[in-house]
């Protein structure tokens, strides 16, 4: 059964740092491009970052560009967002998601973990 | 990058009617590259439609994308109970990756 569960989320003050894990099982990680979407509760979905299969390769949106980092551990089948310079408009629930190819559809989700940064 | 408007942005019907919703881009998807996924509360999102009318494994046949350049359908032809949910596009045919604003599919 394929699996995707991150952690990590939590209030955070604005300027705070937090780093979110994707834990992946149930396929061949390595095989995979990772990404983070994220989610205002209520409101539509925003494309965060990618990460290649090897982790040679990652993209970010504009709006998280030079705050976040992506980084993957294959050999724990692990995907990660370093978060830093949080502000208030980071507040969502953040989802890993996989692809075969970037860009690409997803076809598989996690539940995602919120993050909430305010004072 | 591409914006995608999805329209309507709630649809209230019955139990087997029709769905129709539309996705429509800010320019062209040369390769037709549009998905469809379903959100139910608590629940991961679910990959329903590939490549514009490609149905993901399992989803049932009731299912089905149309579509080309910048005007792109999902219809679900009868409505089960299972079906009222938020349902969004996403085009990847260009990067970044982008997000219809959502479909909500409610009980009428």
């Amino acid at each position: 059964e394929v699996r995707l569960v991150e952690s990590g989320g939590r209030v955070v003050l604005p300027g705070g740092s937090l780093r979110l894990s994707c834990a992946a099982s149930g396929f061949t990680f390595d095989d995979y491009t990772m990404h983070w979407v994220r989610q205002v509760p209520g409101k539509g979905l925003e494309w965060v970052s990618h990460i290649s299969w090897n982790g040679n390769s990652a993209y970010y949106a504009d709006s998280v560009k030079g705050r976040f980092t992506v980084s993957r551990d294959n050999s724990n089948n692990s995907v990660f967002l370093q978060m830093d310079s949080l502000k208030s408009d980071d507040t969502a629930v953040y989802f890993c998601a996989r692809s075969l190819l970037a860009p690409a559809y997803l076809d598989f989700w996690g539940q995602g973990t919120l993050v909430t940064v305010s004072s | 990058e591409i914006v995608l408007t999805q329209s309507p942005s709630t649809l209230s019907l019955s139990p087997g009617e029709r769905a129709t919703l539309s996705c429509r881009a800010s320019r062209s998807l040369s390769s037709q590259y549009l998905a469809w996924y379903q959100q139910k509360v608590g629940q991961p999102h679910t990959l329903l439609i590939y490549d514009t009318s490609k149905r993901a494994t399992g989803i049932p046949d009731r299912f089905s994308g149309t579509g080309s350049g910048t005007d792109f359908t999902l219809t679900i032809a009868r409505l089960e109970p299972e079906d009222f949910a938020v349902y969004y596009c996403q085009q990847y045919d260009t990067s970044p990756l982008t997000f219809g604003g959502g479909a909500k599919v409610e009980i009428k």
